[in-house]
């Protein structure tokens, strides 16, 4: 079975961009979340979605936002990009919504802002 | 609200010694326990995790984690480690209701040849 995929692999962008990262779930994976990884630090919670509606919100500005797609997948956009953006975007998806079932990740997408 | 300490950046061990990295957490519920690998330039892998039951629990590769409620921790183990363990490991918890994992800062495990 293929894994959580996410695209694109690298992005370069310029401040004030906005960029949109997209994420495909495992196969019968309903729960999709969204995690930044800045260099050094472990990964922090942006946003959960399951059945296509937001179900969790890390605390990040309104800069950031998701959606959930009726094939499960789903999209990440960044308007009004900073210098600070430029992390390791990680998805995990999970077959069900709840806190003891385990999420795999994708293997991110490096956004790099100039 | 919840939070997890590793307290080491940086284990070193020599291949075929056991290795241990240290974990400790707060959660005002239930804690909902994990462990992920993460290799350069790639995701996280998922390890092992604890829900309830036994205080030992057993994961990928041959790693293992014992839960110690009094302590609030959560350490990974392996009794024999391989050059190929090292990597970035990183303990996660949820707790009851939460939707999200929040993790620790991450512990770098070297093992050496």
């Amino acid at each position: 079975d293929a894994g959580v995929t996410q695209s694109p692999t690298h992005l370069i962008k310029t401040r004030g961009q906005h960029v949109t990262l997209r994420c495909s779930p495992i196969s019968g994976h309903k729960s999709v979340s969204w995690y930044q990884q800045v260099l050094g630090q472990g990964p922090q919670f942006i946003f959960q979605y399951y059945e296509k509606e937001e179900r969790g919100r890390g605390n990040f500005p309104d800069r950031f936002s998701a959606r959930q797609f009726p094939n499960y997948s789903s999209e990440l956009n960044v308007n009004a990009l900073l210098l600070g953006d430029s992390a390791l975007y990680l998805c995990a998806s999970s077959f069900f919504l709840g806190e003891a079932y385990e999420q795999y990740f994708g293997p991110g997408t490096r956004l790099t802002v100039t | 609200a919840q939070s997890v300490a590793q307290p080491e950046d940086q284990v070193n061990v020599a291949e075929g010694n056991p290795l241990t990295v240290k974990c400790t957490y707060s959660v005002s519920g239930n804690p909902y326990l994990f462990w992920y690998v993460q290799y350069p330039n790639r995701g996280l892998q998922f390890l092992l995790k604890y829900i309830t039951g036994d205080n030992l629990v057993k994961g990928s590769y041959g790693f293992e984690a014992e839960f110690n409620k009094s302590q609030t921790s959560f350490h990974l183990k392996k009794p024999s480690a391989l050059v190929s363990d090292s990597a970035l490991y990183f303990c996660a918890v949820s707790e009851t209701g939460a939707n999200n994992l929040f993790f620790g800062t991450g512990t770098r495990l070297t093992v050496i040849p």
